[in-house]
């Protein structure tokens, strides 16, 4: 297995431009979530999804659209990077039947210029 | 609204020294879920623990213990005989029993453990 995987590792943006991360899983959990950390702050729920199929808005989806197509993976989108996006980003998924623990990908470092 | 604090910004200690971080959660919820995790200068985020709000008992694993006093909202991890691979940053996360069953997560406290 292996695990949760997020693709790219790194990548640099200028303003304006757009990318996508990918985040998959091959545990099938039904939960996944994005998350992403700034210094000094923690990891904060960007959007997440409940199965295949459905999303929903974290506590700061501003910037960001998702997608949940197969079951195993999860997109992030940013239609127009700004600077305020700099961040990592980890996805995370959790078999969601109980409260488990999330497992976590290794982050993609994310610069917009 | 749910909020975990960890008000520990940086600890810095000697090797063989015991350490205790600091965790104080708010959530309105009568069941919930808490967790430590490590991230390592690799940068991962490494599951140690989870905890239930009816499950009270302190828990030990090998050099690290969990303290969970629901009466303070409180659930310290301590590391005894700290070693320099403790190094890390320890983030305290909370987590809701119905819906997303997202992570709210502390801002984490930088251990630095010197030799």
């Amino acid at each position: 297995n292996a695990g949760v995987t997020q693709t790219p590792k790194f990548r640099v943006l200028k303003t304006g431009q757009s990318m996508t991360l990918l985040c998959a899983q091959d545990m099938n959990h039904e939960y996944m979530y994005w998350y992403r950390q700034d210094p000094g702050m923690g990891l904060r729920l960007i959007h997440y999804s409940v199965g295949e199929g459905t999303t929903a808005k974290g506590e700061v989806p501003d910037g960001y659209n998702v997608s949940r197509l197969k079951k195993q993976n999860f997109l992030l989108g940013l239609e127009s990077a700004a600077p305020s996006q700099t961040s990592v980003y980890f996805c995370a998924s959790s078999p969601g039947q109980r409260i488990d623990e999330q497992y976590f990908g290794p982050g993609t470092r994310l610069t917009v210029t | 609204a749910q909020k975990v604090t960890q008000a520990q910004t940086e600890i810095s200690v000697v090797e063989k020294e015991d350490v205790t971080l600091d965790c104080v959660y708010e959530t309105r919820d009568t069941t919930y879920y808490l967790f430590w995790y490590k991230q390592p200068p690799s940068g991962e985020l490494v599951f140690l623990i989870r905890r239930n709000s009816f499950d009270e008992q302190n828990e030990i694993s090998g050099r690290y213990s969990w303290n969970f006093q629901k009466s303070t909202s409180s659930f310290n991890f301590t590391i005894t005989a700290s070693q320099v691979v403790d190094s890390a940053v320890y983030f305290c996360a909370l987590s809701e029993r119905r819906g997303r069953r997202a992570l709210t997560f502390g801002s984490g406290t930088r251990l630095q453990v010197q030799p």
